[in-house]
């Protein structure tokens, strides 16, 4: 297994568009999170999976937003209608179910430019 | 809510000096912490983690932090900088979720350049 792997790593959009991005965990993994990084800033929370189940959608995450895990493997993020303002890079990452105390991997990110 | 403040946004030491980097957060239980490096366009990768036990942990690549809770603060620290350590230093503080997943929260970062 190499890790946390995210496509596309690049993805430029025009203004209104719909985009999805894809994650594939490390395959142990049942916990999977997706963040959001703008430039100069760490990344934010949006959402977590545990297994298929949406447990958890932070504020930033709006109706334009929708995350999916249908089997409890990969997961995608769609943005549609996408505005500049979602220019970032988005990032997944996943942990194993082993308690709380386990860290998170991260994948390389999907840079998004909306132009 | 928990936070995480870095407040230093840019850092330059020579290489072989020492590293230290200053994390001071703010959580209402016990606090996860972490420390991740990113390089250029890439995802993070973690360098240590402190749950609970030693305040003092090692991580990978030479690097330690302390935890002090009296202080709020997990610095990262370094005994001597090679080159290859530039890049872009996050502290982040985790907090339990539903079904035991663990979100956490970044600090802004810290950017190191190392000079030869």
């Amino acid at each position: 297994d190499t890790g946390v792997s995210q496509d596309p790593r690049h993805k430029i959009t025009k203004r209104g568009q719909n985009v999805t991005f894809r994650c594939d965990p490390i395959s142990e993994h049942n916990r999977l999170y997706w963040y959001r990084q703008t430039l100069g800033q760490g990344p934010e929370f949006l959402t977590y999976f545990q297994n298929e189940a949406q447990l958890e959608k932070s504020r930033l995450l709006s109706d334009r937003f929708s995350a999916e895990r249908p089997k409890g493997s990969f997961s995608t993020l769609e943005i549609q209608r996408t505005e500049q303002g979602d220019s970032a890079m988005y990032l997944c990452a996943s942990s194993s179910r082993e308690g709380v105390s386990t860290e998170a991997f991260f994948g390389q990110g999907t840079r998004l430019t909306v132009v | 809510a928990q936070s995480v403040t870095q407040p230093d946004i840019h850092i330059t030491v020579s290489e072989g000096a020492s590293l230290e980097l200053r994390c001071n957060y703010s959580y209402g239980a016990t606090p996860y912490l972490f420390w991740y490096v990113q390089s250029p366009g890439q995802g993070l990768q973690l360098l240590l983690k402190y749950f609970s036990g030693d305040t003092l942990v090692q991580g990978i690549k030479g690097f330690e932090a302390e935890f002090k809770r009296s202080q709020s603060s997990f610095n990262l620290r370094k005994p001597s900088v090679h080159w290859s350590d530039a890049a872009e230093y996050f502290c982040a503080v985790g907090a339990g979720l539903t079904g035991g997943g663990n979100k956490l929260t970044f600090g802004t970062g810290t950017q190191l350049k190392v000079e030869l």
